[in-house]
């Protein structure tokens, strides 16, 4: 079992604020994914990361991957009110998903 | 193109009753999953399936049984509802296991009382 933790659990800011979510475990993934969710929907994927060290930029999202391949982080820039949403993190290998972080942006 | 359906969208139980929580996908997906969601929790696997005729089990299928007649159809059933059961469920779906994106319904909203 692959646990993932996340932190924080909840997050609220003022719109135009940066932030970074985290995404750790003690295991190592082949895999990362982030999703966002919003309120009555399923989870939409956001981006994969396979490598360790590797850095992807979804427009104001930077998603970066451990070197050791065991955490990730998601670091949003100039934070929007469309932003708001659950951010979950998982697995890919055993499709286990973090309990998420749940960001409020407040106009 | 529809993705994933997932119906009802919201039931209401009575401790005892059995249900059957449909899902059914139109991209020609291998496999599909079923989640639960509840606050504090994020999603758990209840049962998964890679292909028509194989279903397995994920880390919480205790009161839930499945099948998959179809490469389409993947319904997850609830026996004898219980109120610990009361979640929202997911229905996902994906061309594989490996890092390929999985495509969720927009989830039912079940109460037991």
């Amino acid at each position: 079992t692959q646990l993932l933790e996340q932190s924080p659990q909840f997050l609220s800011i003022q719109e135009g604020e940066n932030l970074t979510v985290y995404c750790n475990s003690s295991s190592v993934f082949s895999s990362l994914q982030w999703y966002r969710q919003e309120p009555g929907e399923g989870p939409v994927l956001l981006v994969t990361v396979v490598t360790g060290g590797e850095v992807k930029k979804l427009k104001r999202l930077t998603f970066q991957f451990g070197d050791a391949r065991k955490d990730s982080s998601l670091h949003i820039t100039a934070a929007q009110p469309g932003d708001t949403g659950l951010y979950l993190c998982a697995g890919r290998s055993d499709m286990r998903f973090g309990a998420g972080t749940r960001l409020t942006v407040k106009p | 193109n529809a993705g994933v359906t997932q119906t009802p969208k919201f039931q209401v139980l009575k401790t005892g009753q059995s249900m059957t929580l449909q899902c059914a996908q139109d991209m020609n997906h291998e496999y599909m999953s079923w989640y639960r969601q509840d606050p504090g929790m994020g999603l758990r696997l209840i049962h998964y399936s890679v292909g028509a005729g194989i279903t397995d089990q994920g880390e919480v299928p205790n009161g839930y049984n499945v099948s998959r007649s179809t490469t389409e159809d993947f319904p997850l059933r609830l026996l004898s509802a219980a109120p610990s059961q009361t979640s929202v469920y997911f229905c996902a779906s994906s061309t594989g296991t490996s890092n390929e994106k999985l495509f969720f319904g927009s989830g039912t909203q079940l109460s037991v009382l």
